[in-house]
């Protein structure tokens, strides 16, 4: 079985401050592991994935996540937010060694970045 | 990167009219693609997994016969919403996954927004 939780329903940060969106996971075997974007009235955007290598992960604009497996986390980051980064962002899991392809998605977290 | 069109992008319809979404990938093969439905502020729902040339799987509690999909090739898959209600106003997203190049990645669409009169 393979799940994924964002403990966080909201995370407000001041624009050019650092930004940190917290998702852990659980797998049976290696997690592959996703972020997406998604803006208001639209489809997901991908962000960054780690499937195996460096445990840091630079992704589109800015973002990274860095891989932590004693932890069985991947924490989303950007060193200094955009009022633009104001976004929902979803975490996923996929169980690298599992039958099926299907990811699970976390049940996303709102950033709110203001000026 | 890899694109993913959907359309409509915003539909209006009568409440036992039927509605059919389309799902492309535009610059890559999708030998699976997927139909989700997000409610206001809520994750994302799994309804269906479709292989190209395939029947499609449901996922538990989505209706076979209410939302019929077609995966008829590997650029295009549709969904359609039969005899529709007011309850089925949701936001309709499609992805594709590249099994072609083994990317793992899901690419998806702009989302279709259904309202049911």
């Amino acid at each position: 079985a393979q799940s994924v939780a964002q403990p966080e329903d909201q995370v407000k940060v001041a624009e050019g401050n650092p930004l940190t969106v917290k998702c852990t996971y659980s797998v049976s075997g290696n997690p592959y592991l996703f972020w997406y974007v998604q803006y208001p009235n639209r489809g997901l955007q991908f962000l960054l994935k780690y499937i195996t290598g460096d445990n840091l992960v630079k992704g589109s604009y800015g973002f990274e996540a860095e891989f932590n497996k004693s932890q069985t986390s991947f924490h989303l980051k950007k060193p200094s937010a955009l009022v633009s980064d104001s976004a929902l962002y979803f975490c996923a899991v996929r169980d690298a060694g599992g039958g099926s392809y299907i990811p699970t998605f976390g049940r996303g977290t709102s950033l709110i970045v203001h000026p | 990167g890899a694109v993913v069109s959907q359309h409509p992008s915003r539909v209006i319809c009568k409440s036992g009219t039927s509605v059919k979404i389309e799902c492309r990938s535009l610059d890559f093969q999708a030998t699976t693609m997927f139909w989700y439905r997000q409610f206001p502020k809520q994750s994302l729902m799994l309804m269906a997994t479709s292989n190209e040339g395939s029947k499609a799987t449901y996922e538990q509690g989505v209706e076979k016969d209410k939302f019929l999909i077609n995966h008829a090739s590997l650029t295009l898959s549709t969904l359609t919403v039969t005899s529709a209600h007011p309850e089925d106003s949701s936001f309709y997203i499609c992805s594709a996954r590249d099994g072609i190049h083994s990317t793992d990645t899901q690419y998806f669409g702009p989302g279709t927004r259904l309202t049911v009169l």
